[in-house]
């Protein structure tokens, strides 16, 4: 199953509302999660099951989506949240990712 | 909080092989399901193996199916990678992953700690 996520990358200011679209090859019913990645760190679960948050997560995460089209936005961009993002399907082997989100100042 | 931490990266020859090692700091260790990912430079994430937690099921990447081999020893709460025939393309960082099951509008197993991973540089 292949993830396709864009923008690959962004420019965003402190305070605004961020959105980054996953869309699947095929339908994986709501078996996704987003993770955030900062430079030489390991990527850090932030929500699973397409919209539940990940325990600790800051409530300007949200998730939604089903099926084949997935959301991943971030209200209220803050200085910590730039960072890299992937979506991760767990519907089947082989596990993927989507390719990245870039958000930058 | 559980902790994982990884080890035995280096460099390597093309054709050459290298054993990764993850240490897990519970002994729960051998209740969870494991992962490897792995992340070339510059690059996203990539999945590599899985394993349960008995050992019984293992599955792989087409990628690193019959050079790479995944393992654990519950006793010293370890998983392992053994990775042979090395080629240029598997330089990366290589990160284990917890597998835990979580539940929102599904159940699904989901990776939710990760080790800070270990760099593979494969170079002649």
């Amino acid at each position: 199953i292949q993830l396709t996520q864009s923008p690959s990358s962004l420019s965003a200011s402190v305070g605004d509302r961020v959105t980054i679209t996953c869309r699947a090859s095929q339908g994986i019913s709501s078996y996704l999660a987003w993770y955030q990645q900062k430079p030489g760190k390991a990527p850090k679960l932030l929500i699973y099951a397409a919209s539940t948050l990940h325990s600790g997560v800051p409530s300007r995460f949200s998730g939604s989506g089903s099926g084949t089209d997935f959301t991943l936005t971030i209200s209220g961009l803050q200085p910590e949240d730039f960072a890299t993002y992937y979506c991760h399907q767990r519907n089947s082997y082989p596990l993927t990712f989507g390719g990245g989100t870039k958000v930058e100042i | 909080e559980v902790q994982l931490v990884e080890s035995g990266g280096g460099i390597v020859q093309p054709g050459g092989s290298l054993r990764l090692s993850c240490v897990v700091s519970e002994t729960t260790f051998r209740s969870y399901w494991m992962h490897w990912v792995r992340q070339a430079p510059g690059k996203g994430l990539v999945w590599v193996s899985r394993i349960s937690d008995d050992g019984s099921t293992i599955t792989y990447a087409d990628s690193v199916e019959g050079r790479f081999t995944i393992s654990r020893d519950n006793a010293k709460n370890t998983l392992y990678l053994q990775m042979n025939s090395l080629k240029d393309e598997d330089t990366a960082i290589y990160y284990c992953a917890r597998d835990l099951v979580f539940c929102g509008i599904s159940c699904s197993n989901y990776m939710d700690v990760w080790g800070k991973g270990t760099t593979v540089t494969v170079s002649s």
